[in-house]
Parts: C-alpha cells; sequence; structure tokens
C-alpha cells in the first residue's frame, strides 16, 4: 500500500483564499517533499522538509512537520487560479532511495 | 539544461502486446525513477536505475522491466500488456540538493493505453 495518505482528496476555493492539505504517512522518514503536477502532466518538485525540521517556507508555500503524529501539511496562501493542480506528499524512509508518494489533493481556485 | 524528456507521449497497444518507453534525463543526472501512475492506484515506484545498475525496484510484475544505458537514458518495457497497464508512465532523474538530499525532476510522461 501507499506510504502516505492524503487529505482533503478534493479542494475548491476562490483566488485569495488560503489552502491547506494535509498527508499522513506510516513509517519513520529521512525526509518529506511536496509536488504538484498539473492535469496529466509530469510532477515538480515543490519544498522539501527533514525530519529534523519543523517547518519550512518557500515563497507563497509553508509546510510543517510533525514528525510524532506522523504527519504533515502544505499550506497555499493567497491562492491564485494559476494553483489549480493536484498536489502529492512524498516520503523517503530511512535506508531506501525511493520516494513514496500519497494518495493526492486535487485543488481547484476560482477567479 | 534541457528536462526530463519521454518517448513517445501517447501510446495506443492492444492486450497481449509489449511496449517499450523511453526517457532521457536532465544532463549529468545518473539515477533515472520509472512510476505508473493510476486514477485508481495513484502512483506507485516501478524500478529505479542508477549507473546501468537496478537499485530499487517497487512490487510490479515481471512483465514490467528496465535498463539503463551509458549515457543514463533509460528504458522500461512491458509484455504481454493487460487492459490495466493502462496509465500515465512518468520517468524522473533525481539531483541532490545542496543539504545532500535528493529530489526528482519528473517528464511529462507516456500516457499508454492498452485496448
Amino acid at each position: 500500500s501507499q506510504q502516505g495518505e492524503e487529505d482533503p482528496q478534493a479542494l475548491s476555493i476562490q483566488e485569495g483564499e488560503n489552502a491547506t492539505m494535509n498527508c499522513s504517512y506510516k513509517t519513520s522518514i529521512n525526509n518529506l517533499q511536496w509536488y504538484r503536477q498539473n492535469s496529466g502532466r509530469g510532477l515538480v518538485h515543490l519544498i522539501l522538509i527533514r525530519s529534523n525540521e519543523r517547518e519550512k517556507h518557500s515563497g507563497r508555500l509553508r509546510v510543517t512537520l510533525d514528525t510524532s503524529k506522523k504527519s504533515s501539511s502544505l499550506l497555499i496562501t493567497a491562492s491564485r487560479a494559476a494553483d489549480t493542480a493536484s498536489y502529492f506528499c512524498a516520503t523517503l524512509a530511512y535506508n531506501t532511495d525511493k520516494l513514496i508518494f500519497g494518495t493526492g489533493t486535487r485543488l481547484q481556485v476560482f477567479p | 539544461k534541457a528536462g526530463v524528456t519521454q518517448t513517445p507521449r501517447y501510446l495506443i497497444k492492444t492486450r497481449g502486446q509489449q511496449v517499450t518507453l523511453s526517457c532521457s534525463p536532465i544532463s549529468g543526472h545518473r539515477s533515472v525513477s520509472w512510476y505508473q501512475q493510476t486514477p485508481g492506484q495513484g502512483l506507485q515506484f516501478l524500478f529505479e536505475y542508477f549507473s546501468e545498475t537496478q537499485r530499487n525496484k517497487g512490487n510490479f510484475p515481471g512483465r514490467f522491466s528496465g535498463r539503463q544505458f551509458s549515457n543514463s537514458r533509460s528504458e522500461m518495457n512491458v509484455s504481454t500488456l493487460e487492459l490495466g497497464d493502462s496509465a500515465l508512465y512518468l520517468c524522473a532523474s533525481s539531483a541532490v540538493l545542496s543539504g545532500g538530499e535528493e529530489t526528482q525532476y519528473f517528464g511529462p510522461g507516456t500516457r499508454l493505453l492498452v485496448l
């Protein structure tokens, strides 16, 4: 089974609002990454947070990591129509080189 | 630098046939990973190659195979295609960030439809 489960599965908001997506995973990790995928295309790396970090920012993105709860959240502030995409978390477990992806959250931002 | 390229972009095959997909990584990247993406199963890891050797493998049947060439280009092959193999196949090449972690750069994918 997949490592990560994401919540919600789908999210619709208006431009200017904030979007929050959550990811839960099952085993101890080395790091957690968030990716974005526009419809039917390849994934784009957004941000990486290490297991010893609790929060990280990149532009309008804010990622938190709670290793005790095995969960992470991605916050997109002041969303834009161009943020419409699917967002995936991916975890890199210790002693492995392969990323395990979550189920994804489909974000729709209405102008 | 040019991004990860995948060919072909779209492919239609029939059950029982075999297919070969190609991936050219970003210049200088030596690791190539393959993923299968379907609406039902999401993104699933197929395998990873590094310096022409398979380094990691996901839980897929032996019908799925791959290889990597000395120039880091990679191919994956699926034999005896089944309807359930219809998917978007994504290739990614890896780079190490300044902090030492790897991140992946994805190609646009090959959309395979098995009829």
